[in-house]
């Protein structure tokens, strides 16, 4: 692996239905983040965690929910999901402390029905 | 008002032509910019970063920020069809909890066109 890779690439998901996004990272990068990005809306942060064992929320946490159990994974949990859900997922990671740019895995589409 | 606004385009340029993509911003609290480029149906890339006012170079692209004029810029020289994609600013600043998050525009898209 080099970089950040994320599963499912895509899914079709039915309302009501919990689905895990998955993220993993192998560069050691101590921060995590989750972005959902809509036409028109831009990227916009879900939820961050700046080190393993810590989370925070962002701009549109509600719904969602993660865990940052040790340095490599950030799953993204979706309880029961809605169709205004739908979206593409973004996983990035920050270097360092003291670093300010974050670098994007592939993606997950999402679209729930 | 969004925090940062760019102009959603679509731009088309014939090749070799020099282009300029935009943003302004609001929040004087962003430090650092950055300028994403995302080609379709992939993650954004991260294309060049900088910190103080003034011009960064990397190859072909100059970056331009200008903090007293809220107002960032992404000059690309001897535009080539391989340069059409969709073209994001992101801004900088600190989350109360530590760390920083990244604001960003909602993307140009660019068409270099042979």
């Amino acid at each position: 692996i080099a970089g950040i890779t994320q599963a499912p690439t895509s899914q079709i998901l039915a309302a009501g239905r919990r689905m895990t996004l998955r993220c993993t990272q192998d560069m050691r990068h101590n921060a995590m983040y989750w972005y959902r990005q809509d036409l028109g809306l831009g990227l916009r942060l879900i939820h961050y965690s700046n080190t393993a064992g810590t989370t925070g929320k962002g701009e549109v946490p509600d719904g969602y929910s993660v865990s940052r159990a040790n340095t490599d994974d950030f799953p993204l949990t979706l309880a029961s999901a809605v169709p205004s859900q739908t979206s593409v997922y973004f996983c990035a990671s920050r270097p360092r402390d003291g670093s300010y740019e974050q670098y994007f895995g592939p993606g997950t589409r999402l679209t729930v029905t | 008002q969004k925090e940062v606004e760019q102009d959603p385009g679509p731009l088309s340029v014939p090749e070799g032509a020099i282009v300029s993509l935009n943003c302004t911003y609001s929040n004087s609290a962003f430090q650092y910019f950055m300028w994403y480029r995302q080609y379709s149906r992939k993650g954004p890339e991260l294309l060049m970063y900088t910190y103080s006012s003034g011009n960064k170079e990397d190859g072909r692209f100059t970056a331009q920020v200008d903090k007293s004029s809220k107002y960032i810029s992404l000059f690309i020289r001897d535009s080539q069809p391989s340069d059409s994609a969709t073209y994001l600013c992101a801004m900088s600043a600190i989350l109360t909890g530590g760390g920083n998050k990244l604001t960003f525009g909602t993307g140009t898209q660019l068409k270099v066109e042979l």
